[in-house]
């Protein structure tokens, strides 16, 4: 099974900050890391795909980046409805895996 | 529009069955995909339970293999779960989602249910 470690668990920013979360695999691979949004009593967002690929309809402050075994979200000027927790979620292996997650708080 | 909708018991007793059901609007599942679910314990991170294509055999999360089933009904357009043997620690908001890419790699979930919160409890 293919573990996915993010980092950091948690963090504080303000509105208007540039925050990067980082998600490392235990397995290289690339273009095979997604990453999601997450709101308390709402299902998941799908974010990014296929590593840097921007879901329809997602503002474009959401990027994504990396290869091999680390991966970053990187979220620019950080906007209210983007406190959430963010997690990611790899699909090389038959058997998928989520990341632990990521709580990005207001400071 | 793409929706889905589980469905099922909200309360399972100890060692019973869970049962849930997603119907699918707006997109048929006798398309090349795969459906999944997944699930979320109340405080804790998401976990992948398993995928299913229409037309094949469905992956499980091997941590969970020896007590689910997922199926598919495409007259009816939906896909079902059944864990069996629960505990306390299955309580959670169960989650479907799709389509998921049939070749796999680079599959990702663009669509999802509300979820379902299921209590495991006596």
């Amino acid at each position: 099974d293919i573990l996915l470690t993010q980092s950091p668990s948690s963090l504080s920013a303000s509105v208007g900050d540039t925050v990067s979360i980082t998600c490392r695999t235990s397995q290289s691979f690339s273009n095979y890391l997604n990453w999601y949004q997450v709101k308390p009593g709402k299902p998941p967002k799908l974010l990014i795909h296929s590593t840097s690929s921007l879901q329809s309809g997602v503002p474009s402050r959401f990027s994504g980046s990396g290869s091999g075994t680390d991966f970053t979200l990187t979220i620019s000027s950080l906007q209210p409805e983007d406190f959430a927790t963010y997690y990611c979620q790899q699909s090389y292996s038959t058997s998928l895996s989520f990341g632990g997650g990521t709580k990005v708080e207001i400071k | 529009q793409v929706q889905l909708q589980e469905s099922g018991p909200g309360l399972v007793k100890p060692s019973e069955t869970l049962s849930l059901t997603c119907t699918v609007s707006g997109y048929s599942i006798s398309s090349d995909y795969y459906w999944g679910w997944i699930r979320q314990p109340p405080g804790k991170g998401l976990e992948w339970i398993g995928n299913i294509y229409h037309s094949g055999s469905p992956y499980y999360n091997p941590s969970l293999k020896s007590r689910v089933t997922i199926s598919v009904d495409t007259p009816q357009n939906q896909v079902s779960l059944k864990m069996r043997s629960v505990t306390a620690a299955d309580t959670a908001v169960y989650y479907c989602a799709g389509p998921f890419s049939i070749s796999w790699y680079g599959g990702h979930f663009d669509y999802w249910g509300q979820g379902a919160l299921v209590t495991v409890s006596s």
